[in-house]
């Protein structure tokens, strides 16, 4: 079993719905739970970050976050063509060291 | 504020040649990380440093050493090359104990 497992896509939405992205994860004790986009060719750059159960809310973005069930969510509200990319989970173990990425999922918005 | 740099940003190599990859940033992290990404399989740690003068392996450690600088920079040397190791190389940085990591913007590696 992966560490990080996401659904690798391409998850196509039209402009202006809700795109749902979702990550599991299989370190119990891990700490800190974030979401990074990366754009073709270019680095990864984050977004949301979350801490505890519970949704947080940045914008257009929400993340949601479910230690029991060990998962992880992105949802993106009015979706633009500027958010096609690639969407990155990433988790911080419970040593507070090693960051894990999954392989990510790619989102396409359809105008 | 540069936050992480990473040189170079291109490199072709042959087989068997080495080279090493440099990482600087300027936020005052404690931890650092080298990752390599490959199509369909992710961004994979090589090696990290959770605090100067202390380095540890990740998940694809084999072919690489690293070197812990300073609290600043952080280096990736590939003794030997192979083509195994065509890819893009990210360095990345983390501060507090629960902050996320910031990247460098990549190094394209093609080993031929």
């Amino acid at each position: 079993q992966k560490e990080v497992e996401q659904n690798s896509g391409p998850l196509s939405v039209p402009e202006g719905a809700i795109a749902s992205l979702n990550c599991t994860y299989s370190d119990r004790v891990s700490q800190s739970f974030f979401w990074y986009r990366q754009y073709s060719g270019k680095s990864p750059e984050l977004i949301m970050s979350i801490y505890s159960n519970g949704d947080k809310e940045d914008g257009r973005f929400t993340a949601q976050l479910n230690k029991a069930s060990q998962y992880v969510s992105l949802l993106i509200r009015d979706s633009q063509p500027s958010d096609s990319a690639t969407y990155l989970c990433a988790v911080l173990g419970g040593g507070y060291q090693k960051v894990t990425f999954g392989t990510g999922t790619k989102l396409q918005v359809i105008p | 504020n540069a936050g992480v740099t990473q040189t170079p940003k291109f490199q072709v190599l042959k087989t068997g040649q080495s080279m090493t990859l440099q990482c600087a940033q300027d936020m005052n992290h404690n931890s650092m990380y080298w990752y390599r990404q490959d199509p369909g399989m992710g961004l994979r740690l090589i090696y990290y440093s959770a605090s100067e003068g202390t380095t540890d392996k990740g998940e694809v450690p084999n072919g690489y050493n690293v070197s812990r600088l300073n609290k600043r920079e952080f280096s990736l040397r590939l003794e030997s090359a192979a083509p195994s190791q065509t890819s893009v190389y990210f360095c990345a940085s983390r501060g507090t104990p629960k902050e996320a990591a910031f990247f460098g913007q990549g190094t394209r590696l093609t080993v031929v």
